[in-house]
């Protein structure tokens, strides 16, 4: 089945930096690249997704790049605000099956 | 819209007890999963449902654990019984569809002793 590595698993960045974080996988087949937010006490919040079909999609602060040849994706915050606290999820899902495998998480610490 | 609804959020039993979780998800998501959550790891996918039928149960614990959607709306998710090794947060999502985003509810924290 997929497997899904992520790095690194705490990152504390100064307010205003940029963070990245990024995460492996293992199925070639694998073509829908989730990433999420959670904060304590509550669910994972889709924070943006890339498919295959695409090498880079933005969002205002956020960005993530898919290369598909090496089996990587990675998050990129920009501008970091305090509120960016929390712990990111990368997860991946194989064409034709909706089921998510989940990145073990990264902490990250926006420091002021 | 309104969001995926859990209860009870917390809950606290002995070992060998059993205990049962309710999810509501967004209204007209046809595709319903069940998550377990360990304190510092990503979600794993118990159950998946499409509409009231079970689409994937590989990584469910079938001696223990078991879970239904009638009239393929709400569902349940139960334990009996319980071990310590089940401590962890459960997580209810819903989506439209293939690929389509998965909409995570705040979770029920079960404590096992």
């Amino acid at each position: 089945g997929e497997n899904v590595e992520q790095h690194p698993s705490t990152l504390s960045v100064q307010e205003g930096d940029s963070a990245v974080i990024k995460c492996t996988y293992s199925d070639s087949a694998s073509n829908y690249f989730p990433w999420y937010k959670q904060e304590l006490g509550k669910g994972p919040q889709l924070i943006i997704d890339i498919r295959s079909n695409v090498g880079e999609k933005k969002d205002q602060r956020i960005a993530v790049t898919l290369n598909k040849t090496a089996k990587h994706f990675s998050l990129h915050i920009t501008e970091t605000q305090p509120e960016d606290s929390a712990v990111y999820f990368c997860a991946a899902s194989i064409a034709g099956n909706e089921k998510l495998t989940f990145g073990t998480g990264t902490r990250l610490t926006i420091i002021p | 819209e309104a969001g995926v609804a859990q209860s009870p959020r917390y809950k606290i039993i002995e070992k060998r007890q059993s205990v049962a979780f309710w999810c509501n998800p967004i209204s007209g998501h046809a595709t319903l999963y069940w998550y377990q959550q360990i304190l510092g790891q990503g979600p794993k996918l118990l159950i998946q449902f499409q509409n009231n039928g079970v689409v994937d149960d590989s990584q469910l614990p079938k001696d223990r654990f078991s879970a239904e959607r009638l009239k393929g709306v709400d569902s349940t998710l139960k334990i009996q019984p319980a071990k310590l090794e089940d401590s962890a947060v459960y997580l209810c999502a819903s989506s439209h569809g293939t690929n389509n985003e998965q909409f995570f509810g705040p979770g029920t924290r079960l404590t096992v002793l």
